[in-house]
């Protein structure tokens, strides 16, 4: 299987703020990644993946990049909503993984 | 809008068998893959296997050939069974439909709860 590790898993920071998580691919995927967002108590929801735009819907402050095993997912200025753990995904291999999560909070 | 709806026991017995059901409104079930996926409480995103509309399946090995996934395109319902259930397989189980073209899930039912407990 692929394994997935994102970082940090953790991330404190204020609304407006610039925020990057990083997600690594324990072998190449090319660019078969996407992302979701997790409020609490909630299903995922699917926001981007690297090869294409952002979905429906989704505010063009979030962002994506990387190939090959290392990946990034950009807020530029985070809003009160943003708040919620995120999870990339692999498709370019079966099992599909997810990441471990990286939880975004207040500061 | 795509919908999808979980349902089935929320406490299952060890060893039993796990039984759910999603319903799909809004879409067609013709031309897509659909999946489940499963959440242990406070931990991370588990892929457990997908079908076709067309009835074939594929699974993640993790399971140990305990899973069945299959699909009744008439009442727009797909159904994971898991067989000889453990405390492990306690979690919240999705179901998801995959993209079309790529293997990503853009729509999510809420997800239901399934404790397994004697």
């Amino acid at each position: 299987d692929i394994q997935m590790t994102q970082s940090p898993s953790s991330v404190s920071a204020s609304v407006g703020d610039r925020v990057t998580i990083t997600c690594r691919a324990s072998q190449g995927i090319s660019r078969w990644l996407a992302w979701y967002q997790q409020k609490p108590g909630k299903a995922p929801k699917f926001l981007i993946y690297v090869a294409s735009s952002l979905q429906s819907g989704v505010p063009s402050r979030f962002s994506v990049s990387g190939s090959g095993t290392d990946f990034t997912l950009t807020i530029s200025s985070l809003q009160p909503e943003d708040f919620a753990t995120y999870y990339c995904q692999q498709a370019n291999d079966f099992p599909f993984t997810f990441g471990p999560g990286t939880q975004v909070d207040l500061k | 809008q795509v919908m999808l709806q979980e349902s089935g026991p929320g406490l299952v017995r060890p060893s039993e068998t796990l039984s759910l059901t999603c319903s799909v409104s809004g879409a067609s079930m013709r031309n897509y893959y659909w999946t489940w996926i499963r959440q242990p409480p406070g931990k991370g995103l588990e892929w457990i296997g997908y079908v076709y509309y067309s009835g074939s399946t594929k699974y993640n090995p993790s399971l140990n050939s305990r899973g069945t996934i299959s699909v009744d395109t008439s009442n727009n319902q797909f159904s994971l069974k898991l067989t000889s259930v453990t405390a492990a397989d306690t979690a919240v189980y999705y179901c998801a439909r995959v993209t079309d073209s790529t293997w990503y899930f853009d729509y999510w039912g809420q997800g239901t709860l399934v404790t397994v407990s004697s």
